[in-house]
């Protein structure tokens, strides 16, 4: 079955450590989004990809690294540097009719 | 700036009540507009999508959604919930301004009483 998969489901950070979080896709869409989560919030675009090699920053970019270096792979970075990381993170890429496919989301706590 | 607000966020209704999710945004131009819902423990899915034509739109488990173009407004409703639509629905709006952008609602957490 096509989807996104995202790892890990849950992971713990000590402060100042860089953890990274995986998203996958099998869908063949070209453009891939991480959002964060938060109760109360809803969702929030931290970084988008449109195509390989290339990404953008959202809303709330600082503190977050990205790459985009093949096509089905899109991870996230929360770095050191992001104050607030304890949240759910969302994976997603767009469909051709502007609709998203998520992933089921890595919720990581900083310990 | 553009931005899209959930009226409730949290609501609570008993086994074959209707339901009613306001969804309100703030832009002048073309809009996609989307529901989304995300039952417990599992990931979000697209629950109906309004792109152009009729304003009723009708997707997944008997939900429909009106868009109101005058009021700004895409409610999603459905008749007679069941205990198994508790949930947190989410409202997401596209517009196109120098690129796509989707601004998500908050999220209205739905607790059905059996």
């Amino acid at each position: 079955d096509g989807g996104i998969t995202q790892s890990p489901k849950y992971l713990f950070r000590k402060e100042g450590q860089n953890v990274t979080l995986s998203c996958e896709q099998n869908l063949n869409h070209d453009a891939m989004y991480w959002y964060r989560q938060d109760p109360g919030q809803g969702l929030r675009l931290i970084y988008y990809s449109q195509i390989v090699n290339d990404f953008q920053k959202g809303d709330i970019a600082e503190g977050y690294s990205v790459s985009r270096e093949k096509k089905e792979s899109f991870p996230l970075t929360v770095t050191s540097a992001q104050k607030n990381p304890t949240a759910f993170y969302l994976c997603a890429s767009m469909t051709g009719d502007y609709g998203y496919t998520f992933g089921s989301g890595t919720r990581l706590t900083v310990v | 700036a553009q931005s899209v607000s959930q009226h409730n966020h949290h609501v609570i209704l008993s086994e074959a009540a209707s339901l009613e999710l306001g969804c309100n945004y703030s832009y002048g131009g073309t809009v996609n507009l989307f529901w989304y819902v995300q039952y417990p423990g599992q990931h979000l899915q697209l629950l109906l999508k309004y792109f152009s034509g009729d304003p009723l739109v009708k997707g997944i488990k008997g939900f429909e959604a009106e868009f109101i173009k005058s009021k700004f407004s895409f409610n999603l409703r459905k008749p007679s919930v069941q205990w198994s639509d508790t949930a947190e629905y989410f409202c997401a709006v596209t517009t196109n301004t120098g690129g796509f952008k989707t601004i998500f609602g908050a999220g209205t957490r739905l607790f059905v009483k059996a």
